[in-house]
């Protein structure tokens, strides 16, 4: 049974370009949610995918967008990058509604770098 | 706005030691989950609590959720070197869309001294 999956591990880009980071949830889940963890901090939620819409959005500007597929595989996107994005960005899938409680599931995160 | 407080921010202990990490909020969340984060990676889930009150065990760590779910703790016994990383407390929080949200704490770093 596969995990949360993401790509790139790591990736260098300059100021004002974009980024594209990929995940692929944990099989039988259905929600993605997005993270950035500055480091030697707790998680920041960036926002949420459930049936291919963004549910949920924390306090992020609109240079942060996503996407969400049919086979429930999310992308983040980051426009005109500054050098204050450098962070790992987590992927955490779950199952989306009718529980009781939840269960939260990371992948390895993506280190991003921008010089 | 951080709604999850957690303490201490930083443990340095010896080995065979007790710890106690706590995490507390004015939030009532549905469950409340504890992850162990090593250094560039994801964090991994320890466990999850969803009745107030519950105690849960995993080994040397024992969990226990507020009777409110308002807060929660990870009591380690005799730490071991492997113990180190960042203790992270997650609260979930049901949507508008019946989705969960989670709100991370600040983190707890162990560091276990051998």
């Amino acid at each position: 049974d596969a995990g949360v999956t993401q790509s790139p591990t790591h990736l260098i880009k300059t100021r004002g370009q974009q980024v594209t980071l990929r995940c692929s949830p944990k099989s039988g889940h259905d929600t993605v949610s997005w993270y950035q963890q500055a480091l030697g901090q707790g998680p920041q939620f960036i926002f949420q995918y459930y049936e291919e819409e963004e549910r949920q959005r924390g306090n992020f500007p609109d240079r942060f967008s996503g996407h969400q597929f049919p086979n429930y595989s999310s992308e983040l996107n980051v426009n005109a990058l500054l050098l204050g994005d450098s962070a790992l960005y987590l992927c955490a899938s779950s199952l989306g509604t009718g529980f009781s409680y939840n269960e939260q599931f990371f992948g390895p995160g993506t280190r991003l770098t921008v010089l | 706005t951080q709604l999850l407080e957690q303490s201490p921010q930083f443990l340095s202990i010896q080995e065979g030691e007790n710890l106690t990490v706590y995490c507390n909020s004015s939030s009532v969340f549905s469950s409340l989950q504890w992850y162990r984060q090593e250094p560039g990676e994801g964090p991994v889930l320890l466990v999850t609590v969803v009745t107030g009150g519950e105690v849960k065990k995993l080994k040397r760590l024992t969990f226990q959720f507020g009777d409110a779910r308002k807060d929660s703790s990870l009591h380690i016994t005799a730490a071991q070197t492997g113990d180190t990383g960042l203790y992270l407390c997650a609260g979930a929080l049901r949507t508008t869309s019946g989705t969960y949200k989670y709100i991370f704490g600040t983190g707890t770093r162990l560091k276990v001294l051998a």
